[in-house]
């Protein structure tokens, strides 16, 4: 299986700040036939299900505010909330879909600082 | 919209079996585009992928719940269901059901959820 490892496991963050997310995969996630990234993040609130955010590590779901961002490639990846706002606060996941079993970050808490 | 509904027994005794289903709408489950999976999420707020499956039945499993997993689907009723044999307080979690845009791909959309308790 593909370990996902994401990094800090919880972050607190002043309002308007930049907050940054790290995720870690044991083994490429990089489909080089297509030049895909099979990385995908979501959202979790509090009794809810969790919500997708970002796609091909990088690409945003419709919906999604811009201040969301994807980057990396390969093995390392970062979800960025450009300005975080009130309503950010979430527990965040990575999740791969390159191989079976797909798998889950451990998550990381976003709270307010 | 589209929207996903799971439902079953939220209790469930050990040894026996879980059963659940997913009742789709607002879209069709026979999709050339998309699979149907199940996910849970343990107590501790841990996510693991139970598997997929295609409105044709084809299915792709979570190895290390190969041997007590069956996936499947009913196009009449918009239907796809779960079932878990042998269930032990371990298998307690939240179960949803999701739409996968893709395969592989990850869920755009998720049920709501239902929660399962394993006890006697």
């Amino acid at each position: 299986d593909i370990v996902m490892t994401q990094s800090p496991d919880s972050l607190a963050v002043s309002l308007g700040e930049r907050a940054t997310i790290n995720c870690k995969s044991s083994q490429t996630v990089l489909d080089r036939s297509n030049n895909k990234n099979y990385l995908a993040w979501y959202q979790q609130k509090p009794g809810q299900p969790p919500k997708l955010l970002i796609y091909w590590a990088s690409t945003r779901q419709s919906g999604v505010p811009d201040r969301f961002s994807g980057s990396g490639s390969g093995t390392d990846f970062t979800l960025t909330i450009s300005s975080l706002q009130a309503e950010d606060v979430a527990v965040y996941y990575c999740q791969q879909c390159y191989s079976t079993p797909r798998t889950f970050g451990q998550g990381t808490k976003v709270e307010i600082k | 919209q589209l929207q996903l509904q799971e439902s079953g027994p939220g209790l469930v005794r050990p040894s026996e079996t879980l059963s659940l289903i997913c009742t789709v709408s607002g879209g069709s489950i026979i999709s050339s585009d998309h699979y149907w999976g199940w996910i849970r999420q343990f107590p501790g707020k841990g996510l693991e992928w139970i598997g997929s499956l295609y409105y044709s039945g084809r299915t792709h499993y979570n190895p290390s719940l190969k041997s007590r997993v069956t996936m499947s689907v009913d196009t009449s009723k918009n239907q796809f269901s779960l079932r878990l044999t042998s269930m032990t307080a371990a298998d307690a979690a939240v179960y949803y059901c999701a739409r996968d845009f893709g395969s592989p791909a990850p869920s755009d959309y998720w049920g709501q959820g239902i929660l399962v308790t394993v006890s006697s």
